[in-house]
């Protein structure tokens, strides 16, 4: 059975990064696509981008763009997500999730809960 | 990115039946046969109700089924009960070039 792990909790100041992990296992890493979605709290869920492990290529939502980098290390088989420049209203729980070619979500991490605060 | 739009509030009393729309553009909804619904119940991450328009994964209950017609899909719980009860999101890919996704803004189901 396949599990996404997310990195813990993070608080961070306006203008800080922040970089939020997510290992799987019990499947082939390189197989699917990680999407990273977000939540902002009481809000829906919002499409950020994703990474295709194997080739390291990456898409992103435009509203993103320039803001967010997501990577991956195949040797440990977890992909990260880093977002810059942060503000107030990107505190929200982040998701990963597996996909596979223009497929479903399916199994979704945990979540990390990343707060914005001065 | 316009999200798609699903209504924000259903309710029904246990038994019956409801169904929940995802209205998008033939560039999304209307252009792939990819919709997906998401069941998230408070605190805990989305599941996966229906892919691909009407598939049930393994383990889902065949009270959801899904469809569509144009640019609009709509999902179905029939014989509705109390834990059906939490928020449901539709996605669906807006370009098969780059792979974008896009979410619906979410339902609210109140099982009465």
């Amino acid at each position: 059975q396949v599990h996404l792990v997310q990195s813990g909790a993070e608080v961070k100041k306006p203008g800080a990064s922040v970089k939020v992990s997510c290992k799987t296992s019990g499947d082939t890493f390189t197989g699917y696509y990680i999407h990273w979605v977000r939540q902002a709290p009481g809000q829906g869920l919002e499409w950020m981008g994703w990474i295709n492990p194997d080739s390291g290529t990456t898409n992103y939502a435009q509203k993103f763009q320039g803001r967010v980098t997501m990577t991956r290390d195949t040797s440990i088989s977890t992909a990260y997500m880093e977002l810059r420049s942060l503000k107030c209203d990107d505190t929200a729980l982040y998701y990963c999730a597996r996909v596979g070619y223009m497929e479903w979500f399916d199994p979704w991490g945990q979540g990390t809960l990343v707060t914005v605060s001065s | 990115q316009s999200a798609l739009t699903q209504p924000a509030s259903v309710s029904a009393s246990p038994g019956q039946s409801i169904t929940i729309s995802c209205t998008g553009t033939s560039s999304d909804v209307g252009g792939y046969n990819y919709v997906s619904w998401y069941q998230q119940h408070p605190g805990k991450a989305p599941k996966v109700m229906i892919y691909d328009v009407s598939h049930r994964p393994s383990g889902v209950s065949n009270r959801f089924s899904g469809s569509k017609s144009g640019n609009t899909a709509s999902l179905t719980i029939s014989g509705l009960q109390a834990e059906d009860e939490a928020d449901y999101y539709c996605s669906s890919y807006r370009s098969s070039s780059t792979l974008d996704v896009v979410f619906g803004g979410g339902t609210k189901l109140t099982v009465l």
